[in-house]
């Protein structure tokens, strides 16, 4: 069964500080995507990135940016210069290419808060 | 464009009482999901519709929970009869094919 893990559930900084997101996941297909999604106070999810489990290449948009490991099972995110705007709720999620599907299944998330 | 469009953007209502949560994708979007966000279980997965078929309904608690979707432009997911734990926020996500996930707003539900 798939499975994915954010072990931080709640990060604190102060602006202009870099900060990184944790996620590692669990899966027994060869083919997945991993995805991070943002939830702002508003309540809304947010798409911002998904990889396929064949690319391994690091992402990087703007201050935002993703690092896929295959070795270890995690797809980590970081902000860097992390702005008041950036608090937000996190979430990590998979998707199997179970029957062409593609269900995706969520991590716990991460509450992060960026204090001016 | 408009996006995935949920009503009512919050209800309350008593227990044993009906709810109706109403759904509608993205125009064009063959996959529809229906998903459930509480503090103690996160984001669960209810049902989801490709081509307006029910494909997996693994994730429905209970009988009391319904989902149909009668055409490509709308989905309904009906609690009968509602209780205090159904309280949560049931998000409604469309899709084309394997393309991204986009989520509705979300429908706030409180059960007293």
């Amino acid at each position: 069964a798939q499975k994915v893990t954010q072990a931080q559930t709640e990060i604190s900084v102060v602006e202009k500080e870099d900060v990184t997101l944790d996620c590692v996941y669990e899966t027994r297909d060869t083919t997945y995507y991993l995805f991070w999604y943002k939830q702002p106070p508003s309540g809304e999810l947010v798409f911002l990135i998904r990889r396929n489990s064949f690319d391994e290449q690091n992402e990087i948009s703007g201050r935002y940016s993703w690092n896929f490991q295959k070795s270890t099972s995690s797809f980590n995110f970081t902000i860097t210069a992390s702005q008041v705007v950036d608090s937000a709720v996190y979430f990590c999620a998979l998707s199997e290419d179970t029957q062409g599907a593609q269900k995706l299944v969520f991590g716990q998330g991460t509450r992060l808060t960026i204090n001016p | 464009d408009a996006g995935v469009i949920q009503s009512p953007r919050h209800e309350v209502t008593e227990m044993g009482q009906e709810v109706t949560l109403r759904c509608k994708p993205i125009s064009g979007h063959d996959y529809l999901f229906w998903y459930r966000q509480t503090m103690m279980r996160g984001l669960e997965l209810l049902i989801y519709f490709n081509n307006n078929v029910p494909i997996d309904d693994s994730g429905m608690p209970e009988d009391r929970f319904s989902a149909k979707m009668p055409n490509a432009s709308f989905s309904t997911l009906k609690i009968q009869p509602s209780e205090p734990r159904d309280s949560a926020v049931y998000f409604c996500a469309s899709r084309q094919g394997f393309g991204e996930l986009f989520f509705g707003e979300g429908s706030r539900l409180t059960v007293l």
